[in-house]
């Protein structure tokens, strides 16, 4: 089925550690973005993509890298966690033609 | 970069009551406006939309309206149902088709 897949769904950290979260879509969509959402507030944008090989900075940047060497996957990676980066991340494409907006699943990440 | 205000922030309805939410933003280039729901461990789903060049649009039970000389937007909710208890989110696009998300709703439907 069409749509973003983003692995893992759960996982705990220690603080200092790194992890790659990823996101993969098969709509061939050339924007994709990463959010993250903390308890009472809405999503903000942490990075974001308008193409293979591009990458640009959201609201909240500080943190984390990204990476679009392939078209279908943006990874978000943390080189250092903190307790501060304790979120639901949620991975988003975007067909530009129809404002047709595809969330994937959420990644629920705590770092203790 | 784009900036949502959204009130209330919880909401409290009898059944077969009304709901409103309200939204405003920021930037006049924006031209989409989505409302999402979210249920408890769930990602957004889109429940309704409406572009710039609208005015009102309707699907059922929601309606969504746009002032874009105002610069807000609110979703309408009737008849509402135990099922329609979630966090509600608005958004609005802006360069790059970004969103950007309001706080957040949280609607409660009292049976």
């Amino acid at each position: 089925n069409a749509g973003v897949t983003q692995t893992p769904k759960f996982r705990v950290l220690k603080t200092g550690q790194s992890m790659t979260l990823l996101c993969a879509q098969d709509m061939n969509h050339e924007y994709m973005y990463w959010y993250r959402q903390d308890p009472g507030m809405g999503l903000r944008l942490i990075h974001y993509s308008v193409g293979e090989g591009t990458t640009a900075k959201g609201e909240v940047p500080d943190g984390y890298n990204v990476s679009r060497l392939k078209k279908q996957n943006f990874l978000l990676g943390l080189e250092s966690a903190a307790p501060s980066q304790t979120s639901v991340y949620f991975c988003a494409t975007v067909n530009p033609g129809n404002y047709g907006y595809t969330f994937g699943s959420g990644t629920r990440l705590t770092v203790v | 970069g784009e900036n949502v205000e959204q009130h209330p922030s919880t909401l409290s309805v009898q059944e077969g009551d009304s709901a409103v939410i309200k939204c405003t933003y920021s930037d006049s280039a924006s031209n989409y406006f989505p409302w999402y729901k979210q249920e408890l461990g769930k990602g957004p789903q889109l429940i309704i939309d409406i572009r710039s060049n609208v005015g009102e649009k309707k699907d059922q039970r929601i309606a969504v309206t746009l002032n874009k000389t105002a610069k807000h937007f609110s979703l309408h909710i009737t008849e509402t149902q135990p099922e329609d208890s979630a966090v509600y989110f608005c958004a609005a696009t802006f360069n790059d088709y970004k969103l950007s998300f309001g706080a957040g709703t949280t609607v409660t439907v009292r049976a």
